[in-house]
């Protein structure tokens, strides 16, 4: 079974230029996640969809963030204009569904280092 | 709001030693999962173990085992006859609240020397 997939894994921009990372969830995985992990700390949730619809957007920096999931399958996180505090890893994950037993699947992360 | 604390930001060991990652968490539901992962050098968080705020019972998988605790709202997590493969952060999590949103800890850097 195919796990998460996120690309680029590597980006290296300077501060004020765009950026966007990709995300495709487990096939049949109706929950999707971004989280940004900066070094040295546990990751954070930026937003949570459940299908093409937003549950949970209340972290994302939306002055710069956005994030969309237009076909209720896979999904573009964009930076823009980035700030050097935005250099972090951005991971996607996934789930089944949205219950509170629900584990998540985890994607290998983006890793953003803005100069 | 919900809140995960993991103390130990690093704990070295030399193999074969066991070691215990301490997790503390605050929540005001009543149901709730707890979860660790391990995130290995390579970066990709790995699912270890998932329990229901109403299961107590200690749990064994291996060298693995944790103690959930609700009285003093704890998760612990131990590691019996560490390998240098356990090397990687560990992360705490907990599940709840509006949006049944998964919360992290700060994690735990476990370093296991030959």
């Amino acid at each position: 079974e195919a796990g998460v997939a996120q690309s680029p894994r590597y980006k290296i921009i300077e501060k004020r230029q765009s950026v966007a990372f990709w995300c495709n969830p487990i096939s049949g995985h109706a929950t999707l996640y971004w989280y940004q992990q900066i070094l040295g700390q546990g990751p954070k949730l930026l937003i949570q969809f459940q299908n093409n619809g937003v549950v949970d957007d209340s972290q994302l920096p939306k002055d710069r963030f956005s994030a969309e999931r237009l076909k209720g399958v896979d999904s573009t996180l964009k930076i823009q204009p980035a700030k050097l505090e935005d250099s972090a890893v951005y991971l996607c994950a996934s789930s089944l569904e949205q219950a509170k037993s629900e584990k998540l699947f985890f994607g290998s992360g983006t890793q953003l280092s803005v100069l | 709001a919900q809140k995960v604390t993991q103390a130990q930001t690093e704990i070295s060991v030399v193999e074969k030693e066991d070691v215990t990652l301490d997790c503390v968490y605050e929540t005001r539901d009543t149901t709730y999962y707890l979860f660790w992962y391990k995130q290995p050098p390579s970066g990709e968080l790995v699912f270890l173990i998932r329990r229901n705020s109403f299961d107590e019972q200690n749990e064994i998988s291996g060298r693995y085992s944790w103690n959930f605790q609700k009285s003093t709202s704890s998760f612990n997590f131990t590691i019996t006859a560490s390998q240098v493969v356990d090397s990687a952060v560990y992360f705490c999590a907990l599940r709840g609240g509006a949006g049944n949103m998964l919360t992290f800890g700060g994690g735990t850097r476990l370093m296991v020397k030959p």
